[in-house]
């Protein structure tokens, strides 16, 4: 079945340091999402992104569809950005379905 | 602005007896609605999606079901729970298909 692969499952960072963080997917996708999962558990869309760059703030989204795969980087990397982040893969012909990753924990020290 | 509301906020409940958590979205007319689950420590995964008042889609069955009563509420039940249903259940919504899904807050499920 279909399949999303994230790396690395977990990440220390420095404040101030960047990070990068990876999505595979094993088959073709409409479209790429990522979220942000706060520490009590809701989440917070970062970027719907089916092909290309997008970027929000310190915040960039790459998805190539050819390669399977997308990432998002995060510069300047500050304490509030610890947490949790996933990304998910919308499939199907509906476009309806989505698929998470494992996540990525990320915690920023100062 | 529209608001997404999930009831209850967290519940225990005992192996074998019913359940029945809510999802109501406001400032948005005909949004499609979707279920997922996460259990402790694990990924998220999608249940359920309705793209009009009663009509639901099962993406992973997991002995639960969900209907779409009106336009902004959407239910997911079961008659009989399990110890595995215990976890995290969200409720989304988007405009359309392919596109953004925004998340409620979420209810805490823990079955003994």
């Amino acid at each position: 079945g279909q399949q999303v692969q994230q790396s690395p499952a977990s990440l220390v960072l420095q404040e101030g340091e960047n990070a990068e963080l990876q999505c595979n997917f094993s088959t073709s996708l409409n479209s790429m999402q990522w979220f942000y999962q706060r520490p009590e558990g809701s989440l917070v869309s970062l970027f719907y992104n089916p092909s290309g760059t997008k970027q929000s703030g310190r915040l960039t989204s790459t998805t190539v569809i050819k390669e399977r795969r997308s990432s998002l980087h995060i510069s300047s990397s500050q304490i509030t950005d610890s947490g949790t982040y996933l990304c998910a893969m919308e499939y199907g012909g509906s476009g309806n379905k989505l698929i998470f990753g494992t996540g990525t924990l990320l915690s920023v020290k100062p | 602005a529209q608001t997404i509301h999930q009831w209850p906020v967290a519940e225990i409940k005992a192996v074998g007896s019913p359940l029945s958590l809510g999802c109501t979205i406001k400032g948005k007319s005909s949004p499609n609605l979707y279920w997922y689950w996460q259990a402790t420590g694990g990924t998220l995964q999608q249940l359920f999606y309705s793209i009009t008042v009663g009509q639901v889609e099962s993406v992973v069955q997991l002995n639960l079901s969900a209907s779409r009563p009106k336009d902004d509420q959407f239910i997911l039940s079961t008659e009989k729970l399990l110890l595995s249903h215990s976890g995290f259940y969200l409720c989304a919504w988007s405009l359309g298909v392919q596109d953004t899904q925004y998340f409620g807050p979420g209810t805490r499920l823990l079955v003994l």
